[in-house]
């Protein structure tokens, strides 16, 4: 089974350019999930999605981050002006609602590792 | 407060150690727990859920205690490949599952 597909791997930007970041899920994992994990910390969730509907976005940081997962498959984090803090990986995770969203194991990604200078 | 708490160590052992995490929630409304693995620069990947009557894997115990909201994490006859980051994971049901990472514990295992 394929695992969660993100890119790029490493993206250096300087502040207050813009940035992307693509995610592929596991096929046929209707919730995907956004972290952001800082050097030294656990991951904080930016966004959650079930299907393209975002269940909780509440520590997404609005005024210059979006995200959007349209067909309820891959989904796109942007970042529009970067800042310093935003330095950090970026991992994407999915999950299978078929055992049940309560205990359903979360798959990661690989990451992408932001560093803004 | 942090929802989800850790002592961040690092725990230093030697192979063959016992060696235990502990873990506090504050939201009574915590409903699932995990316990994940991190190693170096990798991403996080489940080790094992935890059940309300306690669960083993092997070298590995994990228990929950909802009166006191904590939760544990056993590791017996820590091997050199233990070493890693133990993030503690709670998931609470707010209109749809919100999982909330702890800021993990880091684990060295030394020969």
């Amino acid at each position: 089974e394929a695992g969660v597909a993100q890119s790029p791997r490493y993206k250096i930007i300087e502040k207050r350019q813009s940035v992307a970041f693509w995610c592929n899920p596991i096929s046929g994992h209707a919730t995907l999930y956004w972290y952001q994990q800082i050097l030294g910390q656990g991951p904080k969730l930016l966004i959650q999605f079930q299907n393209n509907g975002v269940v909780d976005d509440s520590q997404l940081p609005k005024d210059r981050f979006s995200a959007e997962r349209l067909k309820g498959v891959d989904s796109t984090l942007k970042i529009q002006p970067a800042k310093l803090e935003d330095s950090a990986v970026y991992l994407c995770a999915s999950s299978s609602p078929l055992r049940g969203q309560g205990n359903s194991e979360a798959f990661f990604g690989q990451g992408t590792r932001l560093t803004v200078v | 407060r942090k929802e989800v708490e850790q002592d961040p160590g690092p725990f230093n052992v030697p192979e063959g150690a016992t060696v235990a995490f502990n873990c506090t929630y504050s939201n009574s409304a915590s409903q699932s727990f995990f316990w994940y693995r991190q190693d170096c620069r990798k991403e996080p990947k489940l080790l094992m859920s935890v059940y309300s009557s306690g669960n083993e894997d092997g070298r590995f115990t994990a228990q929950l205690n909802r009166a006191s909201q904590y939760i544990s994490l056993l590791i017996r006859d820590s091997k050199l490949s233990d070493s890693a980051t133990y993030l503690c994971v709670v998931r609470r049901n707010t209109g749809g599952f919100k999982t909330i990472f702890g800021a993990g514990t880091r684990l060295f295992v030394k020969a």
